[in-house]
């Protein structure tokens, strides 16, 4: 049973607009969520972050949300960048030690130039 | 930058045969992480460490044993691969405190098991 679930494996955007990733979660323990990015042959890496108390995270073009009551949260980028193509990754923090990470399957997001 | 090597980048190999990877980290972090990552499923956490001799399993730890005997080596060893086991593995680190709560990952080991 995924905890963490990313139902659009894929995602187009014209360069310029706003790239909406979603992601929901099954697990109310979830104290901590995370987006990250992931190039072909290349490790992820972090972007942005929110904490369970929070609604709003934002860095630069990246903004994530957060909805407590629906299990729900997302990012927005904008404007959209070819750069930005990549697979995102949503994950969720366990509280307690250790800090295991539950990761989403992943959504393929192409930026058209 | 982590500082996270892992080791070898790419290998083939025979089912049967055991394999181990390594994951290096240079600023001793006291935790360290292995994932698999296969298409559909994201990263899935096979077992991760909290110290030196320190380890435990994690969601997919079945036909994988790890080894942490100095803070900046955890290698992750496959007794008798299998067919199934073939996949991209990525190694991470988490820094202690609770102000840290990101994981930062190496550049993966590509495996593929014949």
């Amino acid at each position: 049973d995924q905890q963490v679930k990313q139902n659009s494996p894929s995602l187009s955007v014209q360069e310029g607009r706003i790239s909406i990733l979603n992601c929901d979660y099954t697990n109310s323990m979830f104290d901590y969520f995370l987006w990250y990015k992931k190039y072909p042959a290349e490790g992820p890496t972090f972007l942005i972050s929110i904490s369970s108390i929070k609604d709003k995270n934002e860095d630069g073009r990246f903004t994530v949300f957060l909805n407590k009551s629906a299990k729900h949260l997302s990012l927005h980028i904008v404007p959209s960048q070819p750069g930005d193509s990549a697979v995102y990754f949503c994950a969720a923090r366990t509280s307690g030690s250790a800090r295991q990470l539950t990761f989403g399957s992943g959504t393929q997001l192409t930026v058209l130039p | 930058d982590a500082g996270i090597t892992q080791s070898p980048r790419h290998k083939v190999t025979e089912t049967g045969t055991p394999v181990t990877l390594r994951c290096h980290q240079t600023e001793n972090h006291r935790y360290m992480y292995w994932y698999r990552q296969d298409p559909g499923h994201g990263l899935r956490l096979i077992h991760y460490s909290y110290g030196v001799k320190d380890t435990d399993k994690g969601e997919v730890s079945d036909g994988y044993s790890v080894s942490r005997s100095k803070t900046e080596d955890f290698l992750l060893t496959l007794e008798s691969a299998t067919s199934s086991q073939t996949s991209v593995y990525f190694c991470a680190i988490s820094k202690a405190g609770d102000s840290y709560n990101e994981q930062f990952f190496g550049p993966g080991t590509r495996l593929t098991v014949l």
